[in-house]
């Protein structure tokens, strides 16, 4: 059962434009939540977290809101750039188990 | 700050072998875990070490291991591959791997199972 789900797999942008990226949870226990990035090749890059008590968090051109009643959460990206173009991960940590659970992750297309 | 390494970046083995791959968290950092990422099925959890003590285990059989050292560096042990265990074999790690510390990726390594 899939208890982080990121259910657009891919997504186009133009560049200059925001892009917006969902993903949704069913674990209500889950209270901190992060987003990674990824290129080809490499490792998960970390962007961005949040935590449960608060409902935004800001990193200059990143934005992850937070809904908790709704098990919703996404990463804003203002203004997009070709170098944002990667899959993009959001995970949420379990807590007292020491692991992350990832979705699947949504490819982040910027286009020139 | 260095940041996390992992050795072999590549690796190809045949069905039946077994492999080692190695991780070096970033300094200070006492919490290493590793991930199976697959095609379609994301970032799986392996297991998470902690002061040399598994702490917690993902849903993998036990042909996969791991263990770490006094040094925090870890090994994730894989027997008897199967082709299925084709995968990019990440490492992450964090200070305490508490629910807020903030996990770090190493860049990989790439198994291929012939």
């Amino acid at each position: 059962d899939q208890q982080v789900k990121q259910n657009s797999p891919s997504l186009s942008v133009q560049e200059g434009r925001i892009s917006i990226l969902n993903c949704d949870y069913t674990n209500s226990m889950f209270d901190y939540f992060l987003w990674y990035k990824k290129y080809p090749a490499e490792g998960p890059t970390f962007l961005i977290s949040i935590s449960s008590i608060k409902d935004k968090n800001e990193d200059g051109r990143f934005t992850v809101f937070l809904n908790k009643s709704a098990k919703h959460l996404s990463l804003h990206i203002v203004p997009s750039q070709p170098g944002d173009s990667a899959v993009y991960f959001c995970a949420a940590s379990d807590p007292g188990t020491y692991k992350y659970i990832f979705g699947t992750g949504t490819r982040l297309k910027v286009l020139a | 700050k260095a940041g996390v390494t992992q050795t072999p970046r590549y690796l190809i083995k045949t069905r039946g072998q077994q492999v080692t791959l190695s991780c070096s968290p970033i300094s200070g950092h006492r919490s290493v875990s590793w991930y199976q990422q697959t095609p379609g099925q994301g970032l799986q959890f392996l297991f998470e070490y902690f002061s040399e003590t598994q702490r917690n285990k993902g849903n993998f059989p036990g042909r996969f291991s791991g263990r770490q050292f006094s040094n925090s560096r870890s090994e994730m042990n894989v027997s008897t591959l199967e082709l299925g265990d084709s995968a990019l074999y990440l490492c992450a790690s964090s200070s305490d791997g508490g629910t807020t510390d903030t996990q770090y990726f190493g860049p990989g390594t790439r198994l291929t199972v012939l």
